[in-house]
C-alpha cells in the first residue's frame, strides 16, 4: 500500500483554466518530488522539494507552479497548459540518503483540451 | 548521469523464472544500481538495489557482474501480477540533491503469459 495520495486521479481542463494537483504522504519522509509521465517517454523529474525548500526546477515552464507548505504536502499549480502538457503527474517523496527509496503516488492523469 | 540499456520488451510465462537484463558499461565506482517496475496504471515502485554483491528481497534477486558493467534483475516464479515495466537506474551514492534523482529510461515492458 503506497503511503503517497494524489488528488484528483483524472483532471480535464481548457488552456485557459486554473487548477492545482495535490500531493500528500504519510510516511514521515521530507523529501518531495513532482515527475511527468507522457506518452511514449520516459518520467521525467520535474522538480524536487527538501524540508519545504525547493532545491531542483528541472527547466520547467513557469505555467507549473509547485508550492510545499510543509513537509507532508505538496501542490503542482497550473494555468494557462497547452495540449502537450496533458500527462500522467507523478508525486514521489523520501527521506534524505541519496539511496532511500522514491515512494510513489499513483499519479494525476491530466488533459488539456 | 550515467546510462542504462536494457530491451524494450520481454515476455516469458507464468511460474517460470524471469531474467531482466541490464547494461550500464559507463559506471562509475559511487554509482549504486537500482531496480524499479511501474504496474499498469500505477506509479513507479521500488524492487531492489545494489551495489557489488548480488542481493536478495522477497520481491526478486539482483545479480550483479564482477567488473559491474552489467546486472539481471531475475523474478524467480513470476506471476500475472508481475507484467510491468522494469527501470534499471544508476544513483550516485554521492551527497547532495544530485544524487536524489532518478533519472529514467524506456525501461523493459514485461508480459507475463498464463
Amino acid at each position: 500500500e503506497t503511503g503517497v495520495t494524489q488528488t484528483p486521479r483524472h483532471l480535464v481542463m481548457g488552456m485557459t483554466n486554473k487548477k492545482s494537483l495535490k500531493c500528500e504522504q504519510h510516511l514521515g519522509h521530507n523529501a518531495m518530488y513532482w515527475y511527468k509521465q507522457s506518452a511514449k517517454k520516459p518520467l521525467e523529474l520535474m522538480f524536487v522539494y527538501s524540508l519545504e525548500e525547493r532545491v531542483e526546477n528541472n527547466s520547467v515552464p513557469s505555467r507549473f507552479s509547485p508550492e510545499c507548505p510543509n513537509s507532508s504536502h505538496l501542490f503542482l499549480h497550473l494555468h494557462t497548459l497547452q495540449p502537450e502538457d496533458s500527462a500522467l503527474y507523478l508525486c514521489a517523496s523520501s527521506g534524505r540518503v541519496p539511496t532511500d527509496t522514491q515512494y510513489f503516488g499513483p499519479g494525476t492523469r491530466l488533459t488539456v483540451l | 548521469d550515467a546510462k542504462t540499456t536494457q530491451p524494450n520488451s520481454m515476455e516469458s510465462n507464468e511460474e517460470e523464472p524471469v531474467h531482466l537484463p541490464c547494461n550500464h558499461s559507463t559506471i562509475s565506482g559511487t554509482d549504486y544500481i537500482h531496480w524499479y517496475r511501474q504496474l499498469p496504471s500505477q506509479g513507479p515502485e521500488y524492487v531492489i538495489h545494489g551495489l557489488t554483491s548480488n542481493v536478495n528481497n522477497r520481491m526478486a534477486s539482483l545479480a550483479i557482474a564482477e567488473d559491474r558493467k552489467s546486472s539481471t534483475l531475475i523474478l524467480h516464479r513470476a506471476t500475472l501480477r508481475d507484467a510491468a515495466v522494469y527501470y534499471c537506474i544508476l544513483r550516485d551514492r554521492g551527497q547532495g540533491w544530485g544524487a536524489q534523482k532518478l533519472v529514467f529510461g524506456q525501461g523493459t515492458r514485461l508480459t507475463i503469459n498464463p
